[in-house]
């Protein structure tokens, strides 16, 4: 079955140290994203990446990277630049233009709580 | 500015109907989309509107009105497992999607 993983799905850190939220898909899709959602809110971008060895800023980079060596792929790591990294992170890929289907479909989301 | 509007809660009755508002406010508009999120999971796709006018999906319909901004997700028989947030997002002219904080959708017995 096609799909996207997210591992894991509860993750613990201490402050000031960084963290890798692993994202793997296996839908062919070209376009792959990173949100944030803190609780009582919606989505916010992070990061998104529309082709292998390609990626954007969204609206909250700050405090974040991101890579994208393989279509498969997209790897956030949560740095200790950023202030507040306790939140849901969800993951999201696309068809995009390939198809002009813009539907995201997300993975089951990692959630870290940094103490 | 870029701004996706909707209520933060609802409260509805089971068997009931409910209908969910979205005004949006984007750099171009490429359609609107309605997502489904159960606490603590993943959203998932409940329905994409392009053109103006109903789409009827099973107990689920949406509607658009491009002139006005306006969307919304109308949800019948309600029943207790769709008690959760309901998310509008619009593709803006760089087929980004814009999200709204979404709408908490509790249901009562």
């Amino acid at each position: 079955d096609g799909g996207i993983t997210q591992s894991p799905k509860y993750l613990f850190r201490k402050e000031g140290q960084n963290v890798t939220l692993s994202c793997e898909q296996n839908l062919n899709h070209d376009a792959m994203y990173w949100y944030r959602q803190d609780p009582g809110q919606g989505l916010r971008l992070i990061y998104y990446s529309q082709i292998v060895n390609d990626f954007q800023k969204g609206d909250i980079a700050e405090g974040y990277s991101v890579s994208r060596e393989k279509k498969e792929s997209f790897p956030l790591t949560v740095t200790s630049a950023q202030k507040n990294p306790t939140a849901f992170y969800l993951c999201a890929s696309s068809s995009g233009t390939s198809d002009f289907s813009y539907e995201q479909y997300f993975g089951p989301g990692t959630r870290l709580t940094v103490t | 500015g870029q701004n996706i509007d909707q209520p933060t809660e609802m409260t509805a009755t089971e068997g009931a109907i409910v209908q969910i508002n979205c005004t949006y406010q984007t750099s171009g508009f490429n359609g609107l989309f309605w997502y489904q999120q159960h606490a603590g999971e993943a959203p998932t796709f409940l329905s994409y509107n392009v053109l103006d006018g109903l789409e009827e999906k099973g107990r689920f319909s949406s509607f658009l009105s491009r002139s006005k901004g306006y969307s919304y997700l109308l949800l019948k028989e309600l029943q207790m497992k769709d008690s959760a947030s309901y998310l509008c997002a619009a593709l803006d002219s760089n087929y980004q999607l814009i999200w709204g904080a979404g709408t908490k959708l509790i249901i009562k017995p």
